[in-house]
């Protein structure tokens, strides 16, 4: 299986901050890489897809970029709504594994 | 738009079956798209389980792929999981999902709401 690495595993965060979350891949995925973010009790929803692809209804405030091993999320302008779990995943090989998370808490 | 809605026991005894069923609704299941399940043990990450796309074709995460059955109910627009020999490590939230796209670029678009199963006798 190919393992995904994020970090920081947590990271605290004023409103209106720059947060970048980095995620890596134990080999080459090409641009096979999504984001999800997950807030408490409730299911994943897409952010990003194709490593740099916003999904339908996503705010442009979310971008992603990368290719290979090195994937970054980056969030511009941190709003309220935003303090969750993110999570990427890739979808090179089966299975499809997902990294073990960055929760972005409130500072 | 298309929805996604887990139902099943919340509840099942070491060594037996976990089964979970998932209702399509706002779309057919006969769409050109894979069904997924995936898990999430209390505090942790997620798991893939497995999908199946409308023909009966299925993927399977090797590491439980012994023990797991995905199947397609076409009249009822539903699949559903059947896990085997359960163990407490199998108690957490099972979650349906559609997966998009084709070769290596796909993606779970539209999610359930989750149903938590707790292993204990």
């Amino acid at each position: 299986d190919i393992q995904m690495t994020q970090s920081p595993s947590s990271l605290s965060a004023s409103v209106g901050d720059r947060v970048t979350i980095t995620c890596r891949a134990s080999q080459s995925i090409s641009s096979y890489l999504n984001w999800y973010q997950q807030k408490p009790g409730k299911a994943p929803k897409l952010l990003i897809f194709a490593a740099s692809s916003l999904q339908s209804g996503v705010p442009s405030r979310f971008r992603g970029s990368g290719s290979g091993t090195d994937f970054t999320l980056t969030i511009s302008r941190l709003q309220p709504e935003d303090f969750a779990t993110y999570y990427c995943q890739q979808s090179y090989n089966t299975p499809p594994t997902f990294g073990g998370g960055t929760k972005v808490e409130i500072k | 738009q298309v929805q996604l809605q887990e139902s099943g026991p919340g509840l099942v005894k070491p060594s037996g079956t976990l089964s979970l069923t998932c209702a399509v609704s706002g779309g057919s299941i006969s769409s050109s798209n894979w069904w997924s399940w995936v898990r999430q043990p209390p505090g942790k990450g997620l798991e893939w389980i497995g999908e199946i796309y409308h023909s009966g074709s299925t993927n399977y995460n090797p590491s439980l792929k012994s023990r797991v059955t995905i199947s397609v109910d076409k009249s009822k627009n539903q699949f559903s999981l059947k896990l085997s020999s359960v163990t407490a490590a199998d108690t957490a939230v099972y979650y349906c999902a559609r997966r998009r796209g084709a070769g290596y670029e796909y993606y779970m678009d539209v999610w359930g709401k989750g149903t938590t199963v707790t292993v204990s006798s």
